[in-house]
């Protein structure tokens, strides 16, 4: 079964920066589509980013200039570079997978068990 | 504020039938399939309802999904103590491109 498993949370100073992993296995992360969801203490779900099978990216406003998306093949790796962090950023961090990758998007089916990421001073 | 309108809370008694609706625009739903997704407790979410109605394999049919115009709604009977969690719709929106989900709706069963 597709396994997500996320890694690299952690507290870190406001304006700090942060590298969150999610190491996939039973799922190819260079043929599917990969995003990180977030979720805030006592909040709903937030999108924050995607990539697709064929590299493209796309960002939540939220996040876009901040935080950036990449995968490594070789290691079946998905990353999540995160900087200038703000205390807004503070939540669970989630990967997950597009259980149709095609088109735009289709649905999560798979999900990491999440990872804290504290941004305090 | 989040793209989609889900009501905050919803409440029915054991075995009693409950519907939770989802409102976006013709840029989200109106041309989108919908997902619905349920989070117990201190667990990540995990996937009810897919391209709007369908079923992954493992989910009861006591969970059903419907979607008109811009609005989709999830469905569910014989409501059971173990379905008390919050409950998000989620979709693209081809305006903002990006993935964009309801605020949630906690479900309380009496």
């Amino acid at each position: 079964e597709v396994q997500l498993v996320e890694s690299g949370g952690g507290l870190v100073q406001p304006g700090g920066s942060l590298r969150l992993s999610c190491a996939a296995s039973e799922v190819t992360v260079s043929n599917t589509y990969i995003s990180w969801v977030r979720q805030a203490p006592g909040k709903g779900l937030e999108w924050v980013s995607l990539i697709y099978s064929g590299g493209s990216t796309y960002y939540a406003d939220s996040v876009k200039g901040r935080f950036i998306i990449s995968r490594d093949d070789s290691r079946n790796t998905l990353y999540l570079q995160m900087n200038s962090l703000r205390p807004e950023d503070t939540a669970v961090y989630y990967c997950a997978r597009d259980g149709r990758s095609s088109g735009w998007f289709g649905y999560f089916d798979y999900w990491g068990q999440g990872t804290l990421v504290t941004v305090s001073s | 504020q989040s793209v989609l309108t889900q009501p905050p809370s919803v409440s029915a008694a054991p075995g009693q039938k409950v519907t939770i609706s989802c409102s976006g625009s013709s840029s989200n739903i109106g041309s989108n399939y919908v997902s619905w997704y349920q989070q117990l407790p201190g667990t990540a979410p995990k996937l009810l309802i897919y391209d709007s109605y369908k079923r992954p394999s493992g989910i009861p049919d006591r969970f059903s999904g419907s979607r008109s115009d811009t609005s989709a709604t999830l469905g569910i009977t014989g409501l059971q103590t173990g379905d008390e969690a919050d409950y998000y719709c989620g979709t693209w929106d081809s305006s903002l491109s990006a993935v964009v989900f309801g605020g949630g709706t906690k479900l309380t069963v009496l």
